[in-house]
């Protein structure tokens, strides 16, 4: 069956940190890049970032809005892919999904987990 | 950053109407554009891809068209399942979803 599997959220106080990750299985994983996008709780979908596979030099790309405080990686040994997330804010509250795609340009996600919540608060 | 309009961001419809969301990309963006369906509580799940190729499995009452700047998704003929919200998404310069589309029941 084609999943993937996303874990690790939970509730951090602002300033924290906190490490998701998304566990594939049912497609060849180490061919395909893999993103992160989240959704507030009520609001639409922000891209959050993407890594790229081996043979595209395991290139990652962040929005504006978490670039530097965010690090995608993975490990293809395991078919996960992780989220490093440092210097929470509580605009950072979301379930976070891992999503797959396997075409360079056009980057259309085609496999999407069920998500993950992290909460941001004091 | 490429920003994607939507509109209008919610519309009502009854079954069997022909619905069409309309997305606008701050610039061109050739047909870098695909399009999801999301229902509450609910992972997205994608529609269309390269503004106008419909991904397997999706119903044929999907269709999308344009190029540049100006897309629409179009609905046929509404169905009871169709009722969710519908995003537009570029990936010509890294990744934008615009705000949503909600097709609710009239």
């Amino acid at each position: 069956e084609v999943q993937l599997v996303e874990s690790g959220g939970g509730l951090v106080q602002p300033g924290g940190s906190l490490k998701l990750s998304c566990v594939a299985s049912g497609f060849i994983f180490s061919g395909s890049a893999m993103h992160w996008v989240r959704q507030a709780a009520g609001k639409g979908l922000e891209w959050v970032g993407r890594i790229r596979s081996k043979g595209n030099s395991y290139a990652t790309a962040y929005a504006a809005s978490v670039r530097g405080r965010f690090n995608i990686s993975r490990d293809d040994s395991k078919n996960t892919a992780y989220l490093q997330m440092n210097s929470l804010k509580t605009e950072d509250t979301a379930v976070y999904y891992c999503t797959r795609s396997d075409h360079y340009f056009y980057s259309y996600m085609d496999i999407w987990g069920k998500g993950t919540t992290v909460t941001v608060s004091s | 950053d490429i920003q994607m309009t939507q509109s209008p961001s919610s519309l009502s419809a009854s079954v069997g109407d022909r619905v069409t969301i309309t997305c606008r990309a701050s610039q061109s963006i050739s047909n870098y554009l695909n399009w999801y369906q999301q229902k509450p509580g609910k992972a997205p799940k994608l529609l269309i891809y390269a503004a106008s190729s419909l991904q397997s499995g999706v119903p044929s009452r999907f269709s999308g068209s344009g190029s540049g700047t100006d897309f629409t998704l179009t609905i046929s003929s509404l169905q009871p399942e169709d009722f969710a919200t519908y995003y537009c998404q570029q990936s010509y310069s890294l990744l934008t979803f615009g705000g949503g589309t909600e097709v609710e029941i009239k």
